[in-house]
């Protein structure tokens, strides 16, 4: 099956500093890729949706400039949030999908993200 | 915005019961998906459902479907210990853009061996 890789797997920083997260796509070229965010007990919030090559589509409330998204190639997609704060941890999933392969999202495993 | 609602939040139950999970939506679809995610970990796809279909199966799982009510459900059957996880459904809406999902709460599944 489509595998989705993430990286790191958890990451602790300090505040004010950047921490970037990478999504790839490991046995298939994504037509596009998607970043979610999950806080503790709580379902998944669509961040961003992002196409290569061209700018991510943010959701409502999803700070552009906070939450950088690039996504370079077919397989390869990184989430960079920006001076983060300690209400920006929370847990950051992305997922990828291929046209041909149907409507079915593939999952990263995850990223726990804390702000110390 | 959060489109499905699942219900119940939470299910215990015993091995070998079978586990019923309820989801309603708000707006038109195209599809419907089924995904199961294991605590701390990201989620896998079970089963998609679309909107011209009312049921479908997959191994112990069994999907419903009805779009007059604009609801879901997902039947477990002979549940096993390692089904232990939340289970969230998720829409594919007419008009979203890129096919992206819009995730319920989910249900929190408990068996118990």
């Amino acid at each position: 099956g489509a595998v989705v890789s993430q990286h790191p797997s958890r990451v602790i920083c300090k505040s004010g500093t950047s921490v970037k997260i990478e999504c790839r796509s490991l046995d298939f070229q994504a037509t596009t890729m998607f970043w979610y965010r999950q806080f503790p007990k709580q379902s998944l919030m669509l961040m961003a949706t992002s196409n290569e090559g061209s700018k991510a589509t943010y959701e409502q409330g999803v700070e552009k400039d906070k939450f950088l998204i690039n996504h370079a190639s077919l397989t390869l997609s990184t989430l960079t949030v920006t001076s983060a704060h300690p209400e920006d941890s929370s847990f950051y999933i992305c997922s990828a999908r291929l046209w041909e392969l149907g409507p079915e999202q593939f999952f990263g495993p995850g990223t726990r993200l804390t702000v110390l | 915005s959060q489109q499905g609602e699942e219900d119940p939040q939470a299910l215990s139950i015993q091995e070998g019961e079978n586990a019923t999970m309820n989801c309603s939506y708000k707006t038109s679809i195209n599809n419907l998906q089924w995904y199961r995610q294991n605590s701390g970990r990201g989620l896998v796809h079970l089963i998609l459902i679309r909107s011209n279909e009312r049921e479908k199966h997959s191994g112990r799982l069994r999907v419903t479907l009805d779009t007059s009510k604009k609801s879901s459900s997902l039947l477990i059957t002979a549940s096993r210990a390692a089904d232990t996880a939340s289970y969230f459904c998720a829409t594919d809406s007419y008009g979203g853009s890129q096919g992206n999902l819009i995730f319920g709460k989910g249900t929190k599944l408990s068996v118990k061996p």
